[in-house]
Order: C-alpha cells, then sequence, then structure tokens
C-alpha cells in the first residue's frame, strides 16, 4: 500500500534556529498536508497544498508540495520553545474512486531554550 | 465554532470485551474518519464515513467496525479487544468534497 516516509524521526534544536522535515513516498499524492500534535491532543492543520510546485507559508511556517507530486517539506524559521510537538505529514490519494490519506510516521521536535 | 470532539476521554477494557467510542464533527461536516495511533506507528487509518455510508477502510480485522448517524455523529466500536488495540483512536471530520481534516482531541483506549 501506499507508504509516507518522514524525516528525520526527532530533532533537538536551539530555540532559533531554523527547522527542515520532509515527507517523500513512490505514490503521487494530489493533497499535502503538514499537522502539528500537541501532547494529550489531537493533530492540528497547519498548512494544505493543493498543486504540484505549490509554496505556501503560514507565519513562520513554509510547506512546499514538490514538483514530481511525490514528496513535500516543511521549514520552520526561528523556532520557539512553543513549536515543540510531533508533526506529520499527510498525502491524500485517490484510488479505484475511494480515497484516503495516508500520514507519515511523525517528526518529533524538541526546542531547547 | 465548536470543534470535533470526542467520548469518553480515556476508556480502559480487559482483553475480549467490546469499545465504544463516539465522535461530533463539526457542524456541517458531513465526513467522519477515524484513525489508530499507537506508539510510534503515527496515524492509521481505520475507517471513512459520508452521508451514513462507509466509504472506505483502512486495513484492520472486521472486530473494528462503526457507523454514522443521521445527525453526522459517529461510533467505532472494537470487539473481542486485544492487548495491541492500545492506543489513541482519533476521529476527524471534513465537508463534503474538500481534503482538509480536523481533529478531535480522541480517546485513550487501555486494554489490559
Amino acid at each position: 500500500g501506499q507508504q509516507l516516509n518522514q524525516s528525520p524521526q526527532s530533532m533537538f534544536i536551539q530555540e532559533g534556529e531554523d527547522v527542515s522535515m520532509n515527507c517523500t513516498s513512490s505514490s503521487i499524492f494530489n493533497t499535502w498536508l503538514w499537522y502539528k500534535q500537541d501532547p494529550g491532543e489531537g493533530p492540528v492543520l497547519l498548512i494544505a497544498l493543493y498543486k504540484a510546485g505549490e509554496l505556501t507559508s503560514n507565519g513562520r511556517l513554509t510547506a512546499q508540495f514538490g514538483i514530481t507530486r511525490k514528496d513535500s517539506f516543511l521549514n520552520i524559521s526561528a523556532s520557539i520553545p512553543s513549536d515543540v510537538g510531533i508533526y506529520f505529514c499527510a498525502g491524500r490519494i485517490t484510488q479505484g474512486g475511494s480515497e484516503k490519506l495516508v500520514f507519515g510516521k511523525g517528526t518529533k521536535l524538541t526546542v531547547n531554550p | 465554532e465548536a470543534g470535533v470532539t470526542q467520548s469518553p476521554t480515556h476508556l480502559i477494557k480487559t482483553r475480549g470485551q467490546q469499545a465504544t467510542l463516539r465522535c461530533s464533527p463539526i457542524s456541517g461536516h458531513t465526513s467522519v474518519y477515524w484513525y489508530q495511533q499507537a506508539l510510534g506507528l503515527g496515524l492509521q487509518f481505520l475507517l471513512w464515513y459520508d452521508e451514513g455510508e462507509e466509504r472506505n477502510r483502512g486495513n484492520f480485522p472486521p472486530r473494528f467496525s462503526g457507523r454514522q448517524f443521521p445527525n453526522y455523529s459517529s461510533e467505532l466500536n472494537v470487539n473481542a479487544l486485544e492487548l495491541e488495540d492500545s492506543a489513541l483512536y482519533l476521529c476527524a471530520s471534513s465537508l463534503a468534497g474538500t481534503d482538509t481534516q480536523y481533529f478531535g482531541p480522541g480517546t485513550r483506549l487501555t486494554v489490559l
């Protein structure tokens, strides 16, 4: 089945540093979504990407939909302590008339003050 | 506007029992999705309901089932619970025909 490879699995950075994480797949996706999950809560949508090559920003976050439609990255600039959490990529794929959202395994971000 | 709500917050069961988890979508959303988030495994797609019908199903055994009610709320039932069913179960909702899913806080199921 479809699989998303998300990397890195975890990151330990200093406050103020920039962060980059990505998701790749051998499958083509129609939509890429990036979520953040805080401990004990459900994932919250950060950025949605709908077109190949699309580059979208949300404050200090920037994400891009890869040209091949098989990958996406998320950058966080000037990290702050509240950026701590698990970041998930998700790709929507349509096959045989049905669609589903496939999630990466997450990138756990730790920000040291 | 209220977000997706789930109940109960926590659920403790023993092996072989049945669990019922509930989800209320955002008002106006007709699609409900269920995911299992086990430790270290990310989110695994379980079920998708839209307009009261099951639209898609993930790679889970038949003892995972559910339904969607006329008011678009949904139930997830897990029969014959096994220890490895212990996980956070997340519900998400979306508007018909859109990609963006909004998640609830989840139900933490513990099977002893």
